[in-house]
């Protein structure tokens, strides 16, 4: 079976700095991808960044980037320049490639606040 | 803008009675997914179909029934409605049957209260 953790609840972060979220997985798979999402409170699902198991880089777009480290089975999100629009619960999936279907399994989200 | 589209946006409804969820996948994807998020179960998988067949099952009550049809829109339906059943109800898409590394997307989802 395959989980996801994340430890935060909430974390309040300071606009224009940098954030880490937690996020720590559990699979048998050898072959996976984790993803993160954005759930503003519009209440929307806005995909961010996608890092497979066997990426040797580790994921950035824009100011998002993943560190990953694999032996830990850790994928923590690193959000720079914190702005105030990012302020949204932060979502950590995985998908096994089993032959299972497509399915993500999500986290529980961590909620983050940028003070301005 | 994902491309999904689900509609109602809102439904409320009682207990005991019967609601049809409606999902649009993004052009040119073949899986649809559904989802419910509520507070204290968080995101939970329900059920997937690719091309018109089920592919996935997670969580869903033997209440709940989909099914994805030849134009590939998808249809949750949700019968016997119980307080419990109150949560915002996700469809997603995806290209593939497995998917790979490729993100679902998904609608703005459909908030249903049972009162």
């Amino acid at each position: 079976a395959q989980k996801i953790t994340q430890t935060q609840p909430g974390m309040f972060v300071q606009e224009k700095e940098a954030v880490t979220l937690d996020c720590t997985y559990d699979t048998s798979d050898q072959s996976y991808g984790l993803f993160w999402y954005k759930q503003p409170s519009s209440g929307e699902m806005i995909f961010l960044i996608y890092q497979g198991s066997y990426d040797e880089q580790n994921a950035t777009e824009g100011r998002y980037s993943l560190n990953f480290q694999k032996a830990r089975k850790s994928a923590n999100l690193v959000i720079s320049a914190s702005q105030l629009g990012d302020s949204a619960m932060y979502f950590c999936a995985m998908r096994g490639w089993n032959n299972q279907g497509g399915k993500l399994i999500f986290g529980q989200g961590t909620e983050l606040s940028v003070k301005p | 803008d994902s491309g999904v589209t689900q509609t109602p946006k809102h439904l409320i409804t009682a207990t005991g009675q019967r609601v049809t969820l409606r999902c649009s996948p993004r052009s040119g994807d073949l899986s649809v997914y559904w989802y419910q998020q509520s507070l204290d179960q968080g995101l939970q998988f329900l059920i997937q179909y690719y091309n018109g067949e089920e592919r996935a099952k997670g969580n869903i009550l033997e209440r709940f029934s989909a099914q994805q049809f030849p134009d590939l829109h998808s249809e949750l339906n949700l019968s016997s409605l119980e307080l419990g059943d109150s949560a915002l109800y996700f469809c997603a898409s995806s290209v593939g049957r497995e998917s790979g590394n490729s993100p679902l997307h998904f609608g703005n989802g459909t908030r249903l209260t049972v009162t």
